[in-house]
Order: C-alpha cells, then sequence, then structure tokens
C-alpha cells in the first residue's frame, strides 16, 4: 500500500505570495492533519480534516486554511507568505480520526519565503 | 495545554551502546507514539503505544500511562539510528509533540 504523499517537495516563495501544498493520504484513510516544523517552535499542529470538514484547529493565524476533498486528499494554502513561515510542513493520514488511531506522515514540504 | 518534556535533549553514543529515551507528559498520555525523523525530514513510525510494552528488533517501547511518561529503548545501536526521535500524544483532537531527542551513533 502506498505510504502518505506529498507534493510539491520543495518550494520558493517570496513575501506576500500565497502558495498551496497537496497531500494525499494512504488509501481508505479519511483524517488528515497538518503539522508545521520550524526549529524554534517544534511540530505544531495546524489543522485536521475529515470528511471534507475541518474537524480542529492549531494555534495559527486565519492565512493558514486547508480543505479536503471527497476521494480524502488535502491541500493547505498559505497567503501573504511571511519569512516566519518558512518550514517543514509535513501532512499525517490516519483511518478516522486523529485522537484515536496511528498517524502516518508524508515526506513533507520544506517552504523557504525569501 | 499538555506540555511533553523529552529527556535527554541530546545523546551521543558509540556504535553497539544502549540507550534509553524518556517522554514526560503534564497530563493523562493518549494514543502515544514514537516517531525517527530521518535527514531527510519525513517521520518515520517507530510505535503507537497507547500502553504496555512492545519490542520491534533493537527497538523497544512502554508507556505507563498511570504516571504519565513513556520510554524508547535502543539497544545495540547503529550509525542509522541517529537523527531526532519524538514521542506525541492526542489531546483535544491534536498530536502534539515533545522536543525530541536528538540522537548521534559513532562509529
Amino acid at each position: 500500500k502506498a505510504g502518505v504523499t506529498q507534493t510539491p517537495r520543495y518550494l520558493i516563495k517570496t513575501r506576500g505570495q500565497q502558495v498551496t501544498l497537496s497531500c494525499s493520504p494512504i488509501s481508505g484513510h479519511r483524517s488528515v492533519s497538518w503539522y508545521q516544523q520550524t526549529p524554534g517552535q517544534g511540530l505544531q499542529f495546524l489543522f485536521e480534516y475529515f470528511s471534507e470538514t475541518q474537524r480542529n484547529k492549531g494555534n495559527f493565524p486565519g492565512r493558514f486554511s486547508g480543505r479536503q476533498f471527497s476521494n480524502s486528499r488535502s491541500e493547505m494554502n498559505v497567503s501573504t507568505l511571511e519569512l516566519g513561515d518558512s518550514a517543514l510542513y509535513l501532512c499525517a493520514s490516519s483511518l478516522e480520526r486523529l485522537a484515536g488511531d496511528e498517524q502516518f506522515f508524508g515526506p513533507g514540504t520544506r517552504l523557504t519565503v525569501l | 495545554g499538555i506540555q511533553v518534556e523529552q529527556s535527554p535533549p541530546d545523546l551521543i553514543l558509540q556504535e553497539g551502546a544502549n540507550s534509553t529515551l524518556r517522554c514526560n507528559f503534564s497530563d493523562s498520555v493518549n494514543n502515544l507514539q514514537w516517531f525517527h525523523q530521518n535527514p531527510w525530514g519525513q517521520l518515520i513510525n517507530l510505535f503507537y503505544i497507547p500502553s504496555g510494552t512492545k519490542q520491534n528488533g533493537r527497538l523497544s517501547a512502554t508507556t505507563v500511562a498511570t504516571e504519565r511518561y513513556s520510554l524508547l529503548y535502543i539497544s545495540s545501536s547503529q550509525t542509522t539510528d541517529s537523527g531526532v526521535y519524538f514521542c506525541a500524544s492526542t489531546q483535544g483532537g491534536k498530536l502534539i509533540f515533545g522536543q525530541g531527542t536528538e540522537l548521534s551513533v559513532k562509529p
């Protein structure tokens, strides 16, 4: 069974631009969650989607948004990029819910904001 | 929210040595997982261990949920074990990570 895939793997943007990252979960997994990893803050939860609905949200500004499609694939969008948004963005999938199931992570998208 | 404290923050070992990594939680432990982050950034699942003990080759993990901690044992360490180890627990519908233990295994 294929693992979680994320595209693109690397991205360079400039301040003020927006970016869209994509995540395809393991086949049969319906929950997708997103995380930001920075050297200063570590791994932080962004949000979780299940059945095309956002189920939980972390402590991030509204510039960070996401969505999930009927095939469980998910995208996250960051608008008006800031230098501090440079980070590794990881997504994870699980069978039904983040709160009760094992999480499996993708390889990540490394975003650099110049 | 829950605080996750991992110790030690850094660890240097000689190949073949054993080690124990620890995770302490400020609140109840739920759905605890251990991960190894490889040099390219991907989090590799090591254990899903809400409670009890599991073993996988040279690695084993124990979670004592009632005492709010988990341990990861690495025996006969190899250079390929190098990297950052994270524990994580769910709370309030979110997966909360520790700050990680950076392990370096020298040949």
